[in-house]
């Protein structure tokens, strides 16, 4: 089955110390993955694709097909990065674009 | 710019009772999906429509049923309600399938 696994429910960091939420996938296949970020009564925003390797609000994550993983870094934290973060990918039995979330992962950012 | 609508924002309702919720998505998105996150627990997909049909099915219960309509907007029927139906239900909507997905502020559902 295909699956996402974030393995932190809670990441707690003081500001200014860097982040690094886990995300790991496992299927067959090009994956495709993305993290999604929802803040304190916001709704979920798409924060980051693979395929597009850019960097938003100071998050990066890089695809390591070896280690099946795709881990989200930010060299420093800010308190306003605090906000749950889900890793997903529309890899389902079906090309419909489903999603299929990982557990998520809470960010706080301590000051 | 517009973003997805969802109403009611919050809904209480009772046991066996009926629910239904409205999705309205980005202007010209041609594609709903319909999530539901219980407590504590990740999204998980019910259903999606692309061109006012549908096109994929995940857990939903016999119990629920939706659709998409005309303009695009869709509704999740939710009958004989359970204690277990308690939870954020998300819609989101893309452009065609697998691109994109704008999520709702969801519809939060506690069944009583």
């Amino acid at each position: 089955a295909q699956r996402v696994t974030q393995p932190e429910k809670l990441l707690s960091v003081f500001k200014g110390a860097p982040v690094e939420l886990k995300c790991n996938y496992s299927y067959s296949g090009s994956p495709e993955l993305f993290w999604y970020v929802q803040y304190s009564r916001q709704r979920l925003q798409l924060l980051l694709r693979h395929i597009s390797r850019e960097s938003i609000k100071g998050f990066t994550a890089d695809l390591n097909k070896g280690e099946t993983s795709f881990h989200l870094k930010k060299p420093f934290a800010q308190e306003e990065d605090s906000a749950m973060y889900y890793c997903a990918s529309p890899r389902g039995s079906s090309n419909t674009g489903k999603l299929i979330f990982g557990q998520g992962t809470t960010l706080q950012v301590k000051p | 710019a517009a973003g997805v609508i969802q109403s009611p924002r919050h809904l209480i309702k009772e046991k066996r009772e009926t629910a239904t919720l409205k999705c309205y998505p980005i202007p010209r998105h041609d594609t709903v999906y319909w999530y539901q996150q219980g407590p504590g627990q990740d999204p998980q997909f019910l259903i999606s429509f692309y061109e006012k049909m549908q096109s994929d099915k995940g857990s939903i219960p016999d119990r629920f049923s939706a659709q998409q309509f005309s303009d695009y907007h869709s509704e999740l029927n939710m009958s004989s309600l359970e204690l277990g139906d308690s939870a954020l239900y998300f819609c989101a909507s893309s452009l065609e399938e697998g691109n994109e997905q704008f999520f709702g502020p969801g519809t939060r559902l506690t069944v009583l």
